[in-house]
């Protein structure tokens, strides 16, 4: 089955500076990659995705780039503000139409005023 | 994006016994999922809720212990039978329009 690993587990960042996050997956079929971000307490949050047919996305501060041949895709943010202060998943589709996701193991990203 | 409710939003049960946790969507939907967070983890999928048959269940979930109903396409239930404090966690269910996922707010679940 797909296996999605998610790099770094922690990430502290200094307020207006850049983060970012990676993942990398076994399965070269897959062809969808979203990112959602989980604040404490509340449900995962689709904030950008991207599909194989395209090497980046990008919306307003936050951006993800795609590497199929290598199999990993990463998540920029720039600019961070301390409400970026959260948990971000990757996930990727198991296989093509299953529109099941297996997830990485998140990354709990702390903003620094 | 679809409006997804779960009912409850958190039990404190006691081993043994077992919670249905219910979700609605605001419309219809083909597929929906439940995931188990435990604390401080990823999200896990426990089986596709497949609307007039049987749930498809993940490696590791098993219909007797995670019961799933999905009697119409706006409804769905997963019981978690026989509870032990392992199942504490918080259950998710989810709906796909085309790839997107959307989650409910969840229900946190103790058990004692």
């Amino acid at each position: 089955g797909e296996n999605v690993e998610q790099h770094p587990s922690t990430l502290s960042v200094q307020e207006g500076d850049s983060a970012v996050i990676k993942c990398t997956y076994s399965d070269s079929a897959s062809n969808y990659f979203p990112w959602y971000k989980q604040e404490l307490g509340k449900r995962p949050q689709l904030i950008i995705d991207i599909r194989s047919n395209v090497g980046e996305k990008k919306d307003q501060r936050i951006a993800v780039t795609l590497n199929k041949t290598a199999k990993h895709f990463s998540l920029h943010i720039t600019e961070t503000q301390p409400e970026d202060s959260a948990v971000y998943f990757c996930a990727v589709e198991m296989w093509q139409g299953a529109q099941k996701l297996v997830f990485g193991q998140g990354t709990r990203l702390t903003i620094n005023p | 994006s679809a409006v997804i409710s779960q009912k409850p939003s958190r039990d404190i049960c006691q081993r043994g016994t077992s919670l249905t946790i219910q979700c609605q969507v605001d419309s219809q939907v083909t597929m929906m999922f439940w995931y188990r967070q435990q604390p401080g983890q990823s999200l896990t999928l426990i089986a596709t809720a497949n609307q007039g048959s049987e749930a498809t269940y993940e490696s590791g979930f098993v219909i007797d212990k995670f019961p799933i109903s999905r009697p119409n396409l706006t409804f769905s239930t997963l019981t978690v039978s026989n509870m032990s404090p392992e199942d504490s966690s918080i259950y998710l269910c989810s709906v796909a329009a085309g790839d997107t996922q959307y989650f409910g707010p969840g229900t946190r679940l103790t058990v004692l």
